[in-house]
């Protein structure tokens, strides 16, 4: 049982670059949130997708956007990539109404802005 | 405004011995708590978690203390082994259906021998 897949684990991109980062969710599942894990942090949350929709976002900026596709997979694209934007992001899945034990987390995506 | 708290950043316990791990929140909306522990490269791994109805939830080794007056959870792990170094963090929600997570700045532990 395949657990939540993202892709690329490491990425390099120049300040005022896009990127676009893809989390495929745990077999079943159907709701995706994206959160964001600065050096020596916890992780924020970003946004969650259900449905296709965002149904909800935390305090980040427009710069941050997302999508959720017909089988349930995620895309985080972030704009104008700024250096304060280098952080592990880690995809969320879980499965509607469930409840918060069954979010099961990827290894996240280590993103650095130069 | 950090609403949840892990003020100390590491901990170093002895094999066999018991890892007290504290978290405090200042949120009173919260009423559902997890811990999560993570190594290097992974995700995080969900441990264990409690209701605010609840004051001690146990899962074998790992045991789940929560105190609503003080706004403070506590995270015992008994006896302690050397895979337990990771770090853990703590995480709250408002209910238990919810969308996010609120997590702590995390306290690495490590369990030597």
């Amino acid at each position: 049982d395949a657990g939540v897949t993202q892709s690329p684990t490491h990425l390099i991109k120049t300040r005022g670059q896009q990127v676009t980062l893809r989390c495929s969710p745990k077999s079943g599942h159907d709701t995706v949130s994206w959160y964001q894990q600065a050096l020596g942090q916890g992780p924020q949350f970003i946004f969650q997708y259900y449905e296709e929709e965002e149904r909800q976002r935390g305090n980040f900026p427009d710069r941050f956007s997302g999508h959720q596709f017909p089988n349930y997979s995620s895309e985080l694209n972030v704009n104008a990539l700024l250096l304060g934007d280098s952080a592990l992001y880690l995809c969320a899945s879980s499965l509607a109404w469930q409840g918060m034990d069954g979010y099961t987390f990827g290894s996240g995506t280590r993103l650095t802005v130069v | 405004d950090q609403q949840v708290k892990q003020n100390s950043p590491s901990l170093s316990v002895q094999e066999g011995r018991i890892s007290i791990l504290n978290c405090d929140y200042t949120n009173s909306m919260f009423d559902y708590f997890l811990w999560y522990k993570k190594y290097p490269a992974e995700g995080p791994t969900f441990l264990i978690s409690i209701s605010s109805i609840k004051d001690k939830n146990e899962d074998g080794r790992f045991t789940v203390f929560l105190n609503k007056s003080a706004k403070h959870l506590s995270l015992h792990i008994v006896p302690s082994q050397p895979g337990d170094s990771a770090v853990y963090f703590c995480a709250a929600s408002e209910g238990y259906n919810t969308d996010k997570l609120i997590f702590g700045t995390g306290t690495r532990l490590q369990v030597f021998p």
